[in-house]
């Protein structure tokens, strides 16, 4: 068990730029999810993946948020045209099975400049 | 929708006093509830969960029972050490609709530990 990977650690970006994001889950699980954390702030939900379906998107994931997770392996998740409110930590989650802990990557910092 | 409301930080404590850290939510069905800790630089940890009513979640000398008639999952630990320091998370799981389980989390604000020598 190496735990969950985001890669990277941080990204600095202009406005109106286009960043992607990894993520390699913890092996063998399932259910794969993708949040944001703004400063002095609890984590949100964005997405949710099982397997390689997205089975469901919280509206706070405008049209310029996109992710995936082909083969059901790692998660992409990419935001295009970059804009000041999109500075915050991405943290990817993963777990396995029902009702099972999901355990959380260190997170990707990202800053707009 | 879910809510999870705890208690607002900074929470500053001298080694070994007692901590307590509220936390009440608001639910559909049946949700579970977890702890998570994060330390500076860090993801996010788990410290420990409750699955029903009455259960009692504990880890590193840190509890929390879960209280459904209150609707509270309070984080109590006896003698906080300088290592306790970190953010502390309350956070419940979504049943979802339709007896569909996507078990996405919802989280409190987060409160801010300091634990000085």
């Amino acid at each position: 068990d190496t735990g969950v990977s985001q890669d990277p650690r941080h990204k600095i970006t202009k406005r109106g730029q286009n960043v992607t994001f990894r993520c390699d889950p913890i092996s063998e699980h399932n259910r794969l999810y993708w949040y944001r954390q703004t400063l002095g702030q609890g984590p949100e939900f964005l997405t949710y993946f099982q397997n390689e379906a997205q089975l469901e998107k919280s509206r706070l994931l405008s049209d310029r948020f996109s992710a995936e997770r082909p083969k059901g392996s790692f998660s992409t998740l990419e935001i295009q045209r970059t804009e000041q409110g999109d500075s915050a930590m991405y943290l990817c989650a993963s777990s396995l099975g029902l009702n099972q802990p999901q355990h959380f990557g260190d997170g990707t910092r990202l800053s707009i400049l | 929708g879910n809510s999870v409301t705890q208690m607002e930080g900074p929470v500053t404590l001298s080694e070994e006093a007692f901590l307590t850290i509220n936390c009440t939510y608001t639910a559909t069905g049946y949700p579970s509830l977890f702890w998570y800790v994060q330390y500076p630089g860090e993801g996010l940890q788990l410290l420990l969960k409750a699955t029903k009513a009455d259960d009692k979640g504990s880890n590193k000398g840190f509890e929390a029972t879960y209280r459904k008639e209150t609707t509270s999952f309070h984080l109590e630990k006896g003698s906080v050490q300088v290592s306790d320091s970190a953010v502390y998370f309350c956070a419940l799981s979504d049943v979802g609709n339709g007896g569909g389980s996507n078990y996405k989390l919802t989280f409190g604000k987060g409160t801010l530990l300091t634990v000085n020598p």
